[in-house]
């Protein structure tokens, strides 16, 4: 158990539907990371919060968006979901600090658009 | 800009023999470096990681791997694969502790009986 929560684990939903993933860090991890994982683009990096603050953005695309509360958990929003945004989506939480610099990956949320 | 190339995106290997999987990876500074691995319908799992000090790295179930800077190349090794080594496996880097992680496209990782 790598101590980061994510739900739900598995999201089935229509095309043009909005879906809201939800990631509980590790206790005391500032860093808070997003990834997709799909077959035919390996794990992308979607975006980056640290201690509630947007750290770095990768390939995340306008539908998409996600922010970080004061409790350090995060959400990553979904909207008008199209048959291509299925994957796995992954959250990662980090420390931050130059001797544990290792990122800590939840079980990952399966969403099915159809 | 940081990225991470692995060799070879399918490996096959024999029960008890070497395993080896490459990496490379391109930074502007010394970075840190990962081996995730992700058996199916999981997350990832650290395996090792290098941040300073001791180029010849140990992780968990048998794996090591050894930082090369003049190669600019992190490959993974484990003297004698077990069945249960067959998963994905991924290379990943980052220049700081606070940046993102930058993942290579990964290996999926055989072994036959």
């Amino acid at each position: 158990d790598s101590g980061v929560t994510q739900t739900p684990k598995h999201l089935i939903t229509a095309t043009g539907q909005r879906v809201t993933l939800r990631c509980s860090p590790r206790s005391g991890d500032l860093s808070v990371y997003w990834y997709q994982q799909s077959l035919d683009q390996g794990l992308q990096f979607l975006i980056q919060y640290y201690n509630g603050e947007e750290r770095a953005k990768g390939n995340i695309l306008e539908r998409f968006s996600a922010q970080q509360f004061p409790d350090l958990h995060s959400e990553l929003n979904l909207s008008s979901l199209e048959l291509g945004d299925s994957a796995l989506y992954f959250c990662a939480s980090s420390p931050g600090t130059g001797a544990n610099p290792e990122a800590f990956f939840g079980q990952g949320t399966r969403l099915t658009v159809v | 800009a940081q990225s991470v190339t692995q060799l070879g995106s399918h490996v096959s290997v024999s029960e008890g023999a070497l395993v080896l999987l490459r990496c490379n990876y391109s930074s502007s500074v010394p970075p840190y470096l990962f081996w995730y691995v992700q058996y199916p319908n999981q997350g990832l799992q650290l395996l090792l990681k290098y941040t300073t000090g001791a180029t010849l790295v140990k992780g968990i179930n048998g794996f090591e791997a050894e930082f090369k800077k003049s190669e600019t190349s992190f490959h993974l090794t484990k003297p004698s694969a077990h069945m249960s080594d067959a998963a994905e496996y991924f290379c990943a880097v980052r220049e700081t502790s606070y940046d993102k992680v930058i993942f290579g496209p990964g290996t999926s990782l055989s072994v036959i009986p």
